[in-house]
């Protein structure tokens, strides 16, 4: 399983670019960068995942290297309720993957009026 | 996707009794996971109930503390046995629409405060 390593809090303004960045060292071939955000007194979320090079959707970005070994989630134009914690999940997430993926500490994003 | 409803949502409960949690999902799913969070911490997978068989449990988890049921493709339950103060926790239902879903969906969750 590989393992992830991300910052344990981060704050910021509104209305600035928020970069989390996830690192993976030992991911294997088949493992897709998968993110969720939680709420308080919610179940995660799922906001965007990758395999390799920059993917992009309504909510995010998510950047990978070429070596794949670290991952950042971009939050663009951070509001109040972007206030969240953001999980980065590494694992093989097809087909029952996520018996096996594990859920890491999480960080915990503050945006500051 | 996927909409889960989790009963209840909050319940407080005397030390030595038992807690059973509904997780119900509006389509079949195939894969059902059961999560315990903690307050302030990550989530922990407690097991994996698929319909038919029987539940895997994570290492640190067993059936007579919390055995799980799974009667169909849309619905199960986590019961908390014998609880004890250490049991306060969130626990969390969630599920993967097939079997070539990425994309985990997850319930509100079932705060439990035992006293």
């Amino acid at each position: 399983l590989a393992k992830t390593t991300q910052p344990i809090s981060m704050d910021s303004y509104e209305g600035q670019e928020v970069n989390i960045t996830c690192s993976h060292n030992n991911i294997a071939t088949n493992d897709y960068i998968t993110w969720y955000q939680q709420f308080p007194s919610q179940g995660p979320r799922f906001i965007i995942q990758g395999y390799k090079t920059k993917v992009t959707n309504e909510v995010a970005s998510l950047f990978i290297p070429a070596d794949r070994k670290s991952s950042t989630l971009s939050l663009p134009r951070v509001s109040l309720s972007d206030t969240a914690v953001y999980y980065c999940l590494v694992g093989d997430v097809r087909g029952g993957g996520y018996q096996k993926v594990t859920f890491g500490t999480g960080t915990k994003l503050q945006v500051i009026p | 996707s996927a909409v889960i409803s989790q009963k209840p949502s909050r319940d407080i409960c005397q030390r030595g009794t038992s807690l059973t949690i509904q997780c119900q999902v509006d389509s079949q799913v195939t894969m059902m996971f059961w999560y315990r969070q903690q307050p302030g911490q990550s989530l922990t997978l407690i097991a994996t109930a698929n319909q038919g068989s029987e539940a895997t449990y994570e290492s640190g988890f067993v059936i007579d503390k919390f055995p799980i049921s799974r009667p169909n493709l849309t619905f199960s339950t986590l019961t908390v046995s014998n609880m004890s103060p250490e049991d306060s926790s969130i626990y969390l239902c969630s599920v993967e629409v097939d079997r070539e879903a990425t994309e985990a969906f997850f319930g509100q969750g079932t705060r439990l405060t035992v006293v």
